[in-house]
C-alpha cells in the first residue's frame, strides 16, 4: 500500500508570495491532519479534515487555510509569507474514526523556506 | 487541557546500551490515546506504538518495549542493545476525547554511537 505522498518536496518562496502544498493519503483513509515543524516551536497542529470537513484547527492566523476533496486529496494554502513560516510542513492521514482515535501516518513533508 | 512532556532534549549513548526515553502527559480524559513516533533524519515521522488508556499492559517488540504507568501519567520508552539505526528524533503523543487534536512533546534526540 502506498504511503502519504506531499509535493513538492522543497519549496523556496519570498516575503509576501503565497504557496500551496499537497497531500494524498494513504488509500482509504478520510482523515488528513497538517503539522508545521520548527526547531524553536516543535510540531504544531494546523488542522484536521475529515470527508471534506474541516474537524479541528489550531491556533493558527487566518492565512493558513486548507481544503480537503472528494477523493480525500488535500492542500494547505499559506497567504502573504512571513519569514517565519519557514518550516517543515508534514500531512499525515488515518482512518479517522473518532472513537478509536486511529494512528496517523506521516507523509515526509515539505520543507518551505520564505526569503 | 492536554499537554506531554519530554524532559530529555538530548541522550547520547554507544551502541549496545539500553535507553529509555520518558514521557510524562497531561489530560483531565479518562479515556485517552498514547502514541511514539521516530523521525530519522530524512523527516518523516515514523508511526511505533500506539496505547489506550484503559490498557496498561506493557508491550514489547523487538528491542522495543513501553512501560506505560497511569499512576504516575507516564509512558516511557526503551531500546534495548541500541543501534546507530536508532538514531532519531522521538516524539510522545496524546490526543483524548472530544474534538482535541494530536499533541507532542518537544521530542528527544538519540544519538547512538558506533
Amino acid at each position: 500500500k502506498a504511503g502519504v505522498t506531499q509535493t513538492p518536496r522543497y519549496l523556496i518562496k519570498t516575503r509576501g508570495q503565497q504557496v500551496t502544498l499537497s497531500c494524498s493519503p494513504i488509500s482509504g483513509h478520510r482523515s488528513v491532519s497538517w503539522y508545521q515543524q520548527t526547531p524553536g516551536q516543535g510540531l504544531q497542529f494546523l488542522f484536521e479534515y475529515f470527508s471534506e470537513t474541516q474537524r479541528n484547527k489550531g491556533n493558527f492566523p487566518g492565512r493558513f487555510s486548507g481544503r480537503q476533496f472528494s477523493n480525500s486529496r488535500s492542500e494547505m494554502n499559506v497567504s502573504t509569507l512571513e519569514l517565519g513560516d519557514s518550516a517543515l510542513y508534514l500531512c499525515a492521514s488515518s482512518l479517522g474514526q473518532r472513537h478509536t482515535y486511529n494512528e496517523q501516518f506521516f507523509g515526509p513533508g515539505t520543507r518551505l523556506t520564505v526569503l | 487541557a492536554q499537554k506531554v512532556t519530554q524532559a530529555q532534549t538530548e541522550i547520547s549513548v554507544v551502541e549496545k546500551e539500553d535507553v529509555t526515553l520518558d514521557c510524562v502527559y497531561e489530560t483531565r480524559d479518562t479515556t485517552y490515546y498514547l502514541f511514539w513516533y521516530k523521525q530519522p533524519p530524512s523527516g518523516e515521522l515514523v508511526f511505533l506504538i500506539r496505547r489506550n488508556s484503559f490498557d496498561e499492559q506493557n508491550e514489547i517488540s523487538g528491542r522495543y518495549s513501553w512501560n506505560f504507568q497511569k499512576s504516575t501519567s507516564s509512558f516511557n520508552f526503551t531500546i534495548t542493545a541500541s543501534q546507530v539505526v536508532d538514531s532519531a528524533v522521538y516524539f510522545c503523543a496524546l490526543i483524548s476525547s472530544g474534538n482535541t487534536p494530536l499533541v507532542f512533546g518537544k521530542g528527544t534526540r538519540l544519538s547512538v554511537i558506533a
